[in-house]
């Protein structure tokens, strides 16, 4: 098992440009999720789904965009960058109450 | 979900026990208290989680009083490894998963040769 793969592992982007960060998972969860983390902060939950078809927004949605056409990926955009979503962004899938975290893409936006 | 109150930092000695508390007073009687790790920037880690009762697991035990107003989370045997941010957080459980949890700065745990 490969748990949850997030790529790219870095991204540097222009402002304006956008880009898909891609997470996939091979345990059959129902539930994935994305984060993201800026310097000396926890956690900010941007979008999560609780199956295929079925997208929320968390905590700071905006600027990002997601879908989930399968179980295993969901994938997140960002529509068009700005530097502040310069951060670390976590990919997460779940099933009860243990989640599973990728090992992060470190995105910046200049 | 309930707010967590949490030290921002603790130091521990190799080889001790490491005893991270947490506070969350406002907890309702559904919500459950989970304990993350992250180590370096790398993903969060789950290590526990409970409702009322103790709870022990290969990684660590999980004390909560007796009115659920805090917790705390122990390291019997903390090791260079275990210097990490430990997050503690209160929810009410999902039907299948896990996939709102709230982080907040959680407390860095140095463990010290």
């Amino acid at each position: 098992n490969a748990g949850v793969t997030q790529t790219p592992k870095f991204q540097v982007l222009k402002t304006g440009q956008s880009m898909t960060l891609q997470c996939a998972q091979d345990m059959n969860h129902e539930y994935m999720s994305w984060y993201r983390q800026d310097p000396g902060m926890g956690l900010r939950l941007i979008h999560y789904s609780v199956g295929a078809g079925i997208t929320d927004q968390g905590e700071v949605p905006n600027g990002y965009n997601v879908s989930r056409s399968t179980t295993e990926d969901f994938p997140l955009r960002l529509l068009s960058a700005a530097p502040s979503q310069t951060s670390v962004y976590f990919c997460a899938s779940s099933y009860a109450a243990e989640a599973f975290f990728g090992q992060g893409t470190r995105l910046t936006v200049v | 979900d309930a707010k967590t109150t949490q030290p921002p930092s603790m130091d521990c000695a190799e080889g001790r026990a490491a005893n991270l508390p947490c506070n969350h007073s406002t907890i309702s009687g559904n919500e459950y208290v989970y304990w993350y790790r992250q180590i370096h920037s790398q993903g969060p880690q789950y290590i526990i989680h409970g409702l009322k009762n103790n709870e022990t697991n290969e990684m660590a035990s999980l004390i909560i009083t007796e009115d659920r107003k805090s917790s705390t989370l122990i390291l019997p045997h903390a090791t260079l490894r275990d210097t990490a941010v430990y997050y503690c957080i209160v929810r009410v459980p999902s039907k299948g998963g896990s996939e709102k949890l709230v982080f907040g700065k959680g407390t860095k745990l140095t463990v010290n040769p």
